[in-house]
């Protein structure tokens, strides 16, 4: 079975600070997908970024950056200049590729974020 | 973008009510949705997987007559949580899927059942 593991459970950054957020994984499979998604006060799940397994390089969204080291299984979030905006709880989560149906996502248990001023 | 609406957003009922909760997807086929159950401070855990016109597959320890799933569309899946009692109460979030390889699920707005 899959497992997240998300070993900070609260952070607190200075606005326009940059923030690593943990995130390591347990899977035996060697296709899957790797995201982080944000959900903020409103309760909304956003998606924040993704990261194909077969894929080495990093993936970037802005301000967002991962670096995914497969062979250790981690899969670390960084946010560069924070914002104000960025206070929220975010999940780190794992989803196998099974070629369509049942594709489960997999969540981590969360590391809440606040943005300071 | 991919738009998942999900209804109501907020319920409050006594206990032995049957709230039903509809997830649907605005602007694509969803031959997959999901349904997670989230409980203040902690992570969504996944309740079932609703395939369009098959029965849904429920993760273990969630009772299937306790929380009722119908995928009867290709854009609509109901959560229908039976006899809804107090422990019953939690954030229940949807998203949907079209179902094939890199296509990302798409998370409704989540619905808050309270139940006196």
């Amino acid at each position: 079975a899959q497992t997240v593991t998300q070993s900070q459970p609260e952070m607190s950054v200075q606005e326009a600070e940059t923030v690593t957020l943990s995130c390591t994984y347990d899977t035996s499979e060697n296709n899957y997908y790797l995201f982080w998604y944000k959900q903020p006060p409103s309760r909304q799940m956003i998606l924040v970024i993704r990261q194909e397994a077969y894929k080495q390089q990093n993936a970037t969204e802005n301000r967002f950056s991962v670096n995914f080291q497969k062979a250790a299984k981690s899969f670390s979030l960084k946010i560069s200049d924070s914002q104000l905006g960025d206070t929220a709880m975010y999940f780190c989560a794992f989803m196998k590729i099974l070629g369509g149906r049942d594709d489960k996502i997999i969540f981590g248990k969360g590391t809440r974020l606040h943005i300071l001023p | 973008g991919a738009v998942v609406s999900q209804h109501p957003s907020r319920v409050i009922c006594k206990s032995g009510t049957s709230v039903k909760i509809e997830c649907r997807s605005l602007d694509f086929q969803a031959t997959t949705m999901f349904w997670y159950r989230q409980f203040p401070k902690q992570s969504l855990m996944l309740m079932a997987t609703s395939n369009e016109g098959s029965k849904a597959t429920y993760e273990q320890g969630v009772e299937k007559d306790k929380f009722l799933i119908n995928h009867a569309s290709l854009t609509l899946s109901t959560l229908t949580v039976t006899s809804a009692h107090p422990e019953d109460s939690s954030f229940y979030i949807c998203s949907a899927s079209k179902g094939h390889v890199n296509q990302p699920q798409h998370f409704g707005d989540g619905t808050r059942l309270s139940i006196l």
